[in-house]
């Protein structure tokens, strides 16, 4: 069981819906991230949350929006998608941030496969 | 700034041996190294910090050469459940808290 819970499991949605997807942790981590994963292809970076701020943005487009309510939470706001950001997005935690004290690794969600119609 | 992987896949009897390598073309603070299964989330193996270190994790085990900016995954004896995706994770001396991965190694071990 992975401790990074992701919901919803899949969504489908439509070009002009907007829809949310959220991530928890509660293992007390400070830094959240959001992942892109396409078939066959590497985790690609999105957002990352360092201590509830954005810290790095990778030029996701604005129809992609971030948001973290606090340090358990994560959610990535869809609005007006487009089908080619069909993909798995995956949610990640770390104690204090990739290059915190003892580097913290990585604790990925299972992710939400997301199909836009 | 993606690091680059190989082989792109592999095939292995169990009990056989494999190594997948990483290399960057800048400056790198620390490696990490994932496995993915299909269909479930990667899975943290282990990460390197400094220059040589090695690390061992059961019949998995990685070295980092900081001078040529390069990482090494050894898996010895391999076993059925090593089979996935295996990624190496990098972070550049010049960006803090940014994970890359590289474009992942297949590995499948047949009995």
């Amino acid at each position: 069981d992975t401790e990074v819970t992701q919901t919803p499991k899949h969504l489908v949605m439509g070009m002009t819906n907007k829809k949310s997807l959220k991530c928890e942790q509660h293992m007390g981590h400070r830094a959240m991230y959001w992942y892109k994963q396409k078939a066959k292809k590497p985790p690609e970076l999105m957002f990352v949350y360092s201590y509830e701020k954005l810290s790095i943005n990778e030029s996701v487009p604005s129809r992609f929006s971030p948001e973290c309510p606090n340090s358990s939470l994560l959610n990535l706001h869809l609005h007006a998608l487009q089908p080619e950001d069909s993909a798995l997005y995956l949610c990640a935690s770390s104690r204090t941030g990739v290059r915190g004290p003892n580097n913290s690794p990585l604790h990925f969600g299972n992710g939400t496969r997301l199909t836009v119609t | 700034q993606q690091p680059v992987q190989s082989p792109q896949a592999v095939i292995l009897r169990e009990g056989e041996d494999a190594v997948i390598n990483c290399s960057s073309s800048k400056a790198l603070y620390s490696v990490h190294w994932y496995r993915q299964k299909h269909g479930e989330a990667p899975v943290f193996l282990m990460i390197l910090l400094k220059g040589g270190e090695q690390k061992g994790h059961e019949k998995i085990s990685a070295s980092f050469n900081e001078k040529k900016q390069q990482s090494s995954l050894y898996l010895t004896a391999s076993q059925l459940s090593y089979s996935g995706t295996y990624f190496c994770g990098t972070e550049l001396r010049e960006y803090g808290n940014k994970l890359v991965f590289g474009a992942g190694t297949i590995l499948r071990v047949k009995s």
